[in-house]
């Protein structure tokens, strides 16, 4: 089984503040992503990358940054946090391998900007 | 935007099927459609997937239209714990990056 694990559940930050949120996946996919999920928006794509020190913007870049070092781990950066960032975050990660490349997601982890 | 129409809500017996419509009447002919399902405060569940052939899996059944203008994803005996947000995308065959999640269907089962 794909197993795709977040660094935290549950985040409060306060404005300004510097926000990592680590992703880390099993499967060896070179692909991974990051979403955020807010009521009425479905999920938006922050960022992706198709390997290691790659990274594409997605649809809403603005205000956030990724790393990616190894190809297990996705990194999202929040530079300065503000308050209309507070949102669930969810990471993914999907296989080259494939044609259909299905997407596998974490739990999500709810950052609260105070 | 979500290239799929969805109802927001429907409700299943436990033990009856319960089939989620969706209309993505745009499709074009490289696109896949999938089927994801959000338990409340969990990352989204792969579900499915289909291209025009109808299509099964151990969760649950996908029946695609001719016209491929609409599908309809079938759980053959809700559970409980079936209960969630059902999501519906099109996503083209050769852009994995391209997920784009509507609004679903939050289907409650009830005893």
């Amino acid at each position: 089984d794909v197993k795709v694990t977040q660094s935290s559940r549950y985040l409060v930050k306060r404005t300004g503040e510097k926000v990592f949120l680590e992703c880390v996946q099993d499967m060896d996919h070179e692909n991974m992503f990051w979403y955020r999920q807010d009521p009425g928006l479905g999920l938006r794509l922050i960022y992706f990358s198709y390997d290691v020190k790659m990274k594409e913007k997605g649809d809403i870049p603005e205000g956030y940054s990724v790393s990616r070092e190894k190809k297990e781990r996705f990194s999202l950066i929040l530079e300065s946090a503000s308050t209309n960032q507070t949102s669930m975050y969810l990471c993914a990660s999907s296989s080259s391998g494939s044609i259909y490349e299905t997407q596998y997601f974490g739990p999500g982890t709810r950052l609260l900007v105070l | 935007d979500a290239k799929t129409t969805q109802p927001p809500s429907m409700d299943c017996a436990e033990g009856r099927a319960a089939n989620l419509p969706c209309n993505h009447s745009t499709i074009s002919g490289n696109e896949y459609v999938y089927w994801y399902r959000q338990i409340h405060s969990q990352g989204p569940q792969y579900i499915i997937h289909g291209l025009k052939n109808n299509e099964t899996n151990e969760m649950a059944s996908l029946i695609i239209t001719e016209d491929r203008k609409s599908s309809t994803l079938i759980l053959p005996h809700a559970t409980l714990r079936d209960t969630a947000v059902y999501y519906c995308i099109v996503r083209p065959l050769y852009n994995n990056n391209d997920m784009r999640f509507g609004a679903g269907t939050r289907l409650t089962v009830k005893p």
